[in-house]
């Protein structure tokens, strides 16, 4: 069955750094992948969309990348701020389905 | 613009009861789904509509779970009798097109469940 792997430990970094994510993924060829971000208590909320075909996306000062051939996707976030403190879920898309991972917590410290 | 409703934002029942869980969806969406999220988990989906139809419901376990959607804009979700391992929280999605998770969902925020 498909498995997506995201780091389990919050990921703490301080503020002005860039924080890196990773998902990994196994038995699945997704067409595309997403990330997303979810606070406490609410819904994830949309970021951004790769697809297969495509290495790099940006957009402001998120980025990322998708390597179909090692399976995994890293998420940047360059000049971090507290504000960015949340879980980070990827999900990969296909078949009219989206498959989440578990999410990355990440805190920003001041 | 209003996002996609949810309510109860919280139920507290005990096990054997049932409850339900309502959902409007961003006006114009066409595409309504069920999500599941355990405690530390991804959310996990359990149905698909498309409009009025529900075209993917292979997760939903149908002894107990059951849903609709009439005419295909606001949904419901049941369970019938609740279980302790039902406590999560259930979130509603929407999105516009028919090509399924194709593009940006847009999450309510979740009615978290808790069966005592």
């Amino acid at each position: 069955s498909q498995k997506i792997e995201q780091n389990s430990e919050a990921l703490n970094i301080q503020e002005g750094k860039t924080a890196t994510l990773t998902c990994n993924y196994t038995n699945y060829s997704p067409a595309y992948l997403q990330w997303y971000r979810q606070d406490p208590g609410r819904g994830p909320v949309f970021l951004l969309l790769i697809r297969e075909n495509e290495k790099e996306k940006r957009k402001e000062r998120l980025k990322v990348t998708f390597d179909t051939t090692l399976k995994q996707s890293l998420f940047h976030i360059t000049a971090s701020q507290p504000a960015d403190s949340a879980t980070y879920l990827c999900a990969l898309g296909g078949y009219n389905k989206l498959i989440f991972g578990a999410g990355t917590r990440l805190a920003v410290h001041p | 613009e209003a996002g996609v409703v949810q309510s109860p934002r919280y139920k507290i029942i005990e096990k054997k009861q049932p409850v339900a869980f309502w959902c409007n969806p961003i006006s114009g969406h066409n595409t309504l789904y069920w999500y599941r999220q355990n405690l530390g988990q991804g959310p996990e989906l359990l149905i698909r509509y498309e409009n009025e139809e529900a075209v993917d419901d292979s997760q939903l376990p149908k002894d107990r779970f059951s849903a609709e959607r009439l005419k295909g804009v606001d949904s419901t979700l049941k369970i019938q009798p609740a279980e302790l391992g039902d406590s999560a929280v259930y979130l509603c999605a929407s999105s516009l097109g028919r090509t399924g998770g194709k593009e940006t969902q847009y999450f309510g925020p979740g009615t978290r469940l808790l069966v005592l």
